[in-house]
């Protein structure tokens, strides 16, 4: 089971505020993934990277931003937090190995924007 | 398009009894699917996966069958336990290792 932090877990911010969602996995794993989950609904893939350096845009369109400097780590940012993008948002991660394709996903940050 | 959706929203039991969730997929190209678990404030936890060339796969009191014809997949549960209370999602690896997720089914365990 890979180890996945994601931080801060809850975050209420006010409207036009720059926040930046930290995900950090321990095993190495190439792929990283951020997805947008609303209470009780599917999750949705918004931004996805398959290396350092490599970073795509998922099925769903969003104003957030992702970079991929190190392997470990995928950051998300929003430059200007609005009432909309007030969800619960998810990182996962997937590797190499007999489970190669399973993502394995953080406890997920709950924001909240006022 | 692609797409994965689940049967029912709610599925509730006694405990003890089996559970059998249902999920229907739509693209028959994709060879790998996977079920989760989600419990209330945390991320989806991984609970068993199955390849399309097999029609069941156990583990420990979970089952899960695929029967490609119909498309169509299922996870059993033995025995439920009021631990199992959770959302379940199956999903589904197409192309580029991208998960489909179905929209989930809640269990919930009766004491």
């Amino acid at each position: 089971e890979a180890d996945i932090y994601q931080t801060p877990r809850y975050l209420v911010i006010g409207t036009g505020k720059k926040i930046t969602l930290e995900c950090s996995q321990t095993m190495g794993h190439d792929k990283m993934y951020w997805y947008q989950q609303d209470p009780g609904m599917e999750l949705h893939l918004i931004h996805y990277s398959y290396g350092v350096n490599s970073t795509e845009k998922g099925d769903l369109s969003s104003e957030s931003t992702v970079s991929r400097i190190r392997t470990e780590h995928f950051p998300l940012t929003l430059e200007s937090a609005r009432p909309s993008h007030t969800s619960q948002y998810l990182c996962a991660s997937s590797g190499r190995g007999g489970r190669a394709d399973t993502q394995y996903f953080g406890p997920g940050t709950r924001l909240t924007v006022l | 398009g692609e797409s994965v959706g689940l049967h029912l929203p709610t599925l509730s039991v006694q405990e003890g009894d089996n559970s059998i969730i249902n999920c229907a997929y739509s693209n028959s190209a994709s060879d790998y699917f996977i079920w989760y678990k989600q419990e209330s404030g945390k991320g989806p936890q991984f609970i068993i996966d199955i390849r399309s060339n097999m029609d069941k796969r156990q583990g420990q009191r979970v089952t899960v069958l695929l029967n490609k014809t119909v498309k169509h997949l299922s996870l059993q549960i033995a025995a439920t336990q009021p631990g199992d209370s959770a959302v379940y999602f199956c999903a589904e690896i197409g192309a580029n290792s991208k998960l489909t997720f179905g929209k989930g089914i809640t269990l919930s365990v009766r004491p």
